[in-house]
């Protein structure tokens, strides 16, 4: 069983240029969550992917976009970066919630750390 | 909306002593708890929910909903517990058919066991 995967591990972006992050669900997990994590705080939620579309969205502004692929694959992107968008970048995969089950579990990618200049 | 709030930032404590590191929360709905924590150099990692009611690595937590309260408790804590811990709560969205678990995390607490 292959766990999530991230990629770039870590990247430097200068102030209103455009980023992609991408990420790799587990296999078998269809479902894809975004989050943000600034330094000091706790992750925050952006937004979920499901069946290659955006079923979920925390309070991040447009500019914070992204894709689900057919094999379940995700890239957020985000369009004229800020310095406050300087943080962690993580992706969590899991199987969609059911109606009668409350929650599944997301599994965490590593991450990819941006950096905006 | 909801919220989590972990009040310590740091914990320290001496190998063997008790711990507990302290949620509270906030939500209109019935809440979904989590611990999550993180090891050095390691992802983020799911360690115990609520609605299973049991203890991982000798940590368990109880929901108690008069206090809004989750915190997660240890009777001998061991180095190797030294970590980040975060407290989250899942909001769950029913939307079509399906449902979408957003989890709102606390800024978490570090607690470092010291031998």
């Amino acid at each position: 069983e292959t766990g999530v995967t991230q990629s770039p591990t870590h990247l430097i972006k200068t102030r209103g240029q455009q980023v992609t992050l991408r990420c790799s669900s587990q296999s078998g997990h269809n479902t894809v969550s975004w989050y943000q994590q600034a330094l000091g705080q706790g992750p925050q939620f952006i937004f979920q992917y499901y069946r290659e579309e955006e079923n979920g969205r925390g309070n991040f502004p447009p500019r914070f976009s992204g894709l689900q692929f057919p094999n379940y694959s995700s890239e957020l992107n985000v369009n004229a970066l800020e310095l406050d968008d300087s943080a962690l970048y993580l992706c969590a995969s899991s199987l969609p919630g059911l109606a009668e089950v409350s929650y599944n579990e997301q599994f965490f990618g590593p991450g990819t750390r941006l950096t905006v200049l | 909306a909801q919220r989590v709030t972990q009040p310590e930032k740091l914990l320290s404590v001496f190998k063997g002593a008790p711990v507990e590191l302290k949620c509270n929360y906030s939500y209109s709905g019935s809440p979904e708890l989590f611990w999550y924590v993180q090891y050095s150099r390691q992802r983020l990692q799911l360690l115990l929910r609520h609605i299973s009611r049991e203890s991982i690595k000798g940590f368990t937590a109880d929901l108690n909903k008069g206090e809004t309260s989750f915190h997660l408790k240890k009777p001998f804590a061991q180095e190797e517990d030294s970590a980040m811990y975060y407290c989250a709560l899942s909001a769950q969205i029913n939307a079509g058919g399906t449902s979408y678990g957003k989890l709102t995390f606390g800024q978490g607490t570090i607690l470092t066991v010291h031998p």
